[in-house]
C-alpha cells in the first residue's frame, strides 16, 4: 500500500534562513508523482511544487525546491530565505501515475517562522 | 477561472439531521475528489470520481455517507444522519488527468452538535 510519512510535527526557523521539511514515501509502483501543499491558518490548500518519479532533475519553483532522492524514497521540501508568510502547515502527497488517481497525504508539518 | 467552488463554507447542524455539501469543479477537469480533514486523522480521501463515475469509495466511513456526481459540473456529499464525530473540514478537489495539478476548494467546515 502507498504511504506518505512526515516525521516532523513542527519546525521553527528564523526569517531569511532556509528550512527543510522531510517527507518519505512508500510505493512499489515505478511511476508516481510527489506533491507539496501549503495550508495557512485560513485553511485553503495551496499547491507548491511537483516532482515526477522519472524526472531527472529536482523540481524548483521560486523559493521552493524539492530534494528528490529516489533510492531513499524521500522528497524533502526546501524553502530558501524563509518569510513570515511561510508560517503554515505543509503537506507532502503522492499519486500513482494512473489516470485520475487520488492524492494520498502525509500528516503534515507545522512551520513557524519568527522575526 | 473561478476555481473549485464549495458550499456552504460553514455548516452547523444538530445530530441526526441530514447534511449536504456541494462542489462545483473547474470546468474541463474530469476527476473530482472529496477529502475530510480532522486534527486526529489528517487529510483522508473519502471518494473520487473520473468522468462522473465513482472510482474508489473505500474511504467513505459508513453507510451514512453518500456522494453523487450527476454531471461534470456538480457533486454532492451527503451525511444522513449526521453525528458529532462527523465534525471536520470537508474539501473538494478537481484535476485534469492529463496534467499534474489538483485544485482544492476552500472547504466546508461542518460542526455537528
Amino acid at each position: 500500500a502507498q504511504k506518505i510519512t512526515q516525521t516532523q510535527p513542527g519546525m521553527f526557523v528564523q526569517e531569511k534562513e532556509a528550512v527543510t521539511l522531510d517527507c518519505t514515501y512508500d510505493t512499489s509502483d515505478p511511476s508516481y508523482g510527489l506533491f507539496w501543499y501549503k495550508q495557512p491558518s485560513s485553511g485553503e490548500m495551496i499547491f507548491l511544487i511537483y516532482q515526477g518519479s522519472y524526472d531527472q532533475q529536482n523540481a524548483t519553483e521560486g523559493r521552493y525546491s524539492l530534494n528528490f532522492q529516489k533510492a531513499r524514497k524521500s522528497a524533502n521540501l526546501v524553502i530558501s530565505a524563509s518569510q513570515l508568510g511561510d508560517s503554515a502547515m505543509y503537506f507532502c502527497a503522492m499519486r500513482l501515475n494512473q489516470a485520475g488517481t487520488a492524492l494520498i497525504f502525509g500528516k503534515g508539518t507545522t512551520l513557524s517562522v519568527s522575526s | 477561472d473561478a476555481g473549485v467552488i464549495q458550499s456552504p463554507r460553514h455548516e452547523v447542524t444538530e445530530m441526526g439531521q441530514e447534511v449536504t455539501l456541494r462542489c462545483k469543479p473547474i470546468s474541463g477537469h474530469n476527476s473530482l475528489f472529496w477529502y475530510r480533514q480532522t486534527m486526529m486523522r489528517g487529510l483522508e480521501l473519502l471518494i473520487y470520481f473520473n468522468n462522473n463515475v465513482p472510482i474508489d469509495d473505500s474511504g467513505m466511513p459508513e453507510d451514512r455517507f453518500s456522494a453523487k456526481m450527476p454531471n461534470a459540473s456538480f457533486s454532492t456529499l451527503k451525511i444522513q444522519p449526521s453525528e458529532p464525530r462527523d465534525s471536520a473540514v470537508y474539501f473538494c478537489a478537481s484535476s485534469d488527468v492529463d496534467k499534474h495539478g489538483y485544485t482544492f476548494g476552500s472547504g466546508t467546515r461542518l460542526t455537528v452538535v
